[in-house]
């Protein structure tokens, strides 16, 4: 079956736009992860989407970073007023989610550049 | 609290066989190891869920050691699909990964 999707897969936009990164789960899958990896760095955690639940929204670095996951499958994360340091790759993955951390299937990730 | 990969980096011969460790400073429900190619998604290598358990993926191994919060990845007889960056991620009993920096792993023909 398909994988976890993600577009664009590259985004370059000036400081000040608004940006929109997309992620398609696996099917049948409830759980829902966004991450950012800086350049050589590891994995921080933004936001976690599990079924209806209310998101887990911790992650996220400021007001400007938000994500919605409508119908339980798609997610949209928003980033409003880029800065130059929201420069990335954003890494979606998704998980069976029925009990506990489990195996979590990444998407191929969004690379966005801010210049 | 991040857990502490060791070592950062690591330099091999094709052949050899290599140790990644990932400590934690609070008690762990399960841990979790990923392998990120250079531009690529990570990739589940496996998961530890117990105490001690032991769990192998083609010539790659891994310890969790519950008590002592950490877990050790095995690589014996590296070969050259290895490289890569590998990642631990630990969990309490919350649902939530909590990832290492990664360990950088270079296998040279």
């Amino acid at each position: 079956g398909a994988g976890v999707s993600q577009s664009p897969s590259n985004k370059v936009t000036e400081k000040g736009k608004d940006v929109e990164l997309r992620c398609d789960p696996i099917s049948g899958h409830t759980a829902l992860y966004w991450y950012r990896q800086s350049l050589g760095q590891g994995l921080e955690f933004l936001i976690y989407f599990q079924g209806n639940s209310a998101p887990d929204k911790s992650g996220l670095p400021s007001d400007r970073f938000s994500a919605e996951r409508t119908g339980g499958s798609v997610s949209t994360l928003t980033i409003q007023r880029t800065q130059q340091e929201d420069s990335a790759v954003y890494l979606c993955a998704s998980s069976v989610g029925t009990s506990g951390p489990d195996t979590q299937y990444f998407g191929p990730g969004t690379r966005l550049t801010v210049l | 609290q991040q857990p502490v990969q060791s070592p950062q980096a690591v330099i091999l011969r094709e052949g050899e066989d290599a140790v990644i460790n990932c400590s934690s400073s609070k008690a762990l429900y399960s841990v979790h190891w990923y392998r990120q190619k250079h531009g690529e998604a990570p990739v589940f290598l496996m998961i530890l869920l117990k105490g001690g358990e032991q769990k192998g993926h083609e010539k790659i191994s891994a310890s969790f050691n519950e008590k002592k919060q950490q877990s050790s990845l095995y690589l014996t007889a590296s070969q050259l699909s290895y490289s890569g960056t590998y990642f631990c991620g630990t969990a309490d009993s919350n649902y939530q990964l909590i990832w290492g920096a990664g360990t950088k792993l270079i296998i040279k023909p």
